[in-house]
């Protein structure tokens, strides 16, 4: 059974850093992509970034690119979104998701979102 | 950046009646569209792929269609598990979510 468990709820200060973090298992975790996606209810779903877990290689959105890091763990099928300095508009839903591989011409890219872990919630305010 | 719009923001409607939400890019995205059903505290679910494929599990009263910058996510019967908020995503050029349209009972 492919599951995506995600860490637990967080309330923070501004100017804290975080990392939050994201279990997979059921699927191979290097021969996938794993992406994270903010959920707000005033910009509802943004993509954040993403990685592909076999050699580290990461993408992110203009809006979140040098705001924060995503990395993941081969040896325990983790993967991670994390803030050195966190800002109260960082408050939001985050879902770690896997993408799914699409076939373009004689290459795989990743392309949608066929599972999702569970949200975490974090909170900054001072 | 790849700008996605959807309309209705907001539908109301009564089961079994046919719905049907539009979806348009701000550029050319061939078919790299999705369609995802979201309801209250859960996470989005898959159900619609690369414009009109059917992910496995979805009922057959969803269907997509489009390609280009317009696209349409159509529920044939609406069914009272279908209240819900739907977004579209593309993944032409990274990835982008539409606004939501939330489907109401009338």
């Amino acid at each position: 059974e492919v599951q995506l468990v995600q860490s637990g709820a967080e309330k923070k200060k501004p100017g804290e850093s975080l990392r939050i973090s994201c279990k997979i298992s059921g699927f191979s975790f290097t021969n996938s992509w794993i992406t994270w996606i903010r959920q707000t209810p005033g910009k509802g779903l943004e993509w954040v970034g993403r990685i592909d877990p076999s050699d580290s290689y990461t993408s992110y959105s203009p809006s979140f690119e040098g705001h924060v890091t995503i990395s993941a763990d081969k040896s325990t099928t983790t993967g991670y979104l994390q803030w050195a300095s966190l800002q109260t508009s960082d408050s939001g839903m985050y879902y770690c998701a896997r993408l799914r591989g699409t076939k373009i011409g004689t290459r795989v890219a990743p392309g949608e979102i066929d599972y999702w872990g569970q949200g975490t919630l974090v909170t900054v305010s001072s | 950046d790849i700008q996605m719009t959807q309309s209705p923001s907001t539908l109301s409607a009564s089961i079994g009646d046919r719905v049907t939400i539009t979806c348009r890019a701000s550029q050319d995205i061939s078919h790299w569209l999705a369609w995802y059903q979201q309801k209250p505290g859960k996470a989005p679910n898959l159900l619609i792929y690369k414009a009109s494929n059917l992910e496995t599990g979805v009922p057959s009263r969803f269907s997509g269609s489009g390609s280009g910058t317009e696209f349409t996510l159509t529920i044939s019967s609406l069914q009272s598990d279908d209240f819900a908020t739907y977004f579209c995503q593309q993944y032409n050029i990274l990835w982008t979510f539409g606004p939501g349209t939330k489907v109401e009972i009338k």
